[in-house]
């Protein structure tokens, strides 16, 4: 069964330039969470989606939003990048948002804002 | 406020000995607990979790404890393979319907042949 497939993997912009990242759960996963990965902060959660509906956000300003879509993919959209916005931003797929269960990521897509 | 805490940064360890591999949590609201090991550039793996309701869980080489009343978790690896070597991370999830992950700051895994 394909897993958690994130593109694209790597992606260079300028600042003030704006990104999407694309993201396609495990077949039959419905829930699908956004983490940022930085050197400094580690990895903190952005957003998490089910049923094409936000269910939680995390603590990173209005320039970062997501979608989900019907068919379970999922979108970030980050504007207005700036240097700090360089970062791994990985991909999380789960069955459904419940307590005793595991996510599995994507691979990631590596941004750097020059 | 960092709610998940993983102390030390780095471990080395000898092949075919022990890695223990701590972790210590602040909320008492966090009802599951996850390992992820990651390798640079990509995304994490999966290891094992254990529910709050129980102390211990064993997967093979990997098994996970918990001290709920410590807020404490450890990852034992026996025997340690060079192809452990990686970043290991904690993770914690409130109870509830949300698959948020809180997650610790990592562990570099370092397994000497």
């Amino acid at each position: 069964k394909a897993g958690v497939t994130q593109t694209p993997r790597y992606l260079i912009k300028t600042r003030g330039q704006q990104v999407t990242l694309s993201c396609s759960p495990i077949s039959g996963h419905r829930s699908v969470s956004w983490y940022q990965q930085t050197p400094g902060q580690g990895l903190q959660f952005l957003f998490e989606y089910f049923s094409e509906t936000q269910r939680n956000k995390g603590n990173f300003p209005g320039r970062f939003s997501g979608r989900q879509f019907s068919n379970s993919r999922s979108e970030m959209n980050v504007s207005t990048l700036e240097l700090g916005d360089s970062a791994l931003y990985l991909c999380a797929s789960s069955f459904r948002p419940q307590l005793n269960t595991e996510a599995f990521f994507g691979q990631g897509t590596r941004l750097t804002v020059v | 406020d960092q709610q998940v805490k993983q102390n030390s940064p780095s471990l080395s360890v000898q092949e075919g000995r022990i890695s223990i591999l701590n972790c210590d949590y602040t909320n008492s609201m966090f009802d599951y607990f996850l390992w992820y090991k990651k390798y640079p550039a990509e995304g994490p793996t999966f290891l094992i979790s254990i529910s709050s309701i129980k102390d211990k869980n064993e997967d093979g080489r990997f098994t996970v404890f918990l001290n709920k009343s410590a807020k404490h978790l450890s990852l034992h690896i026996v025997p340690s393979q060079p192809g452990d070597s990686a970043v290991y991370f904690c993770a914690a999830k409130e109870g509830g319907a949300t698959n948020k992950l809180i997650f610790g700051t990592g562990t570099l895994l370092a397994v000497q042949p």
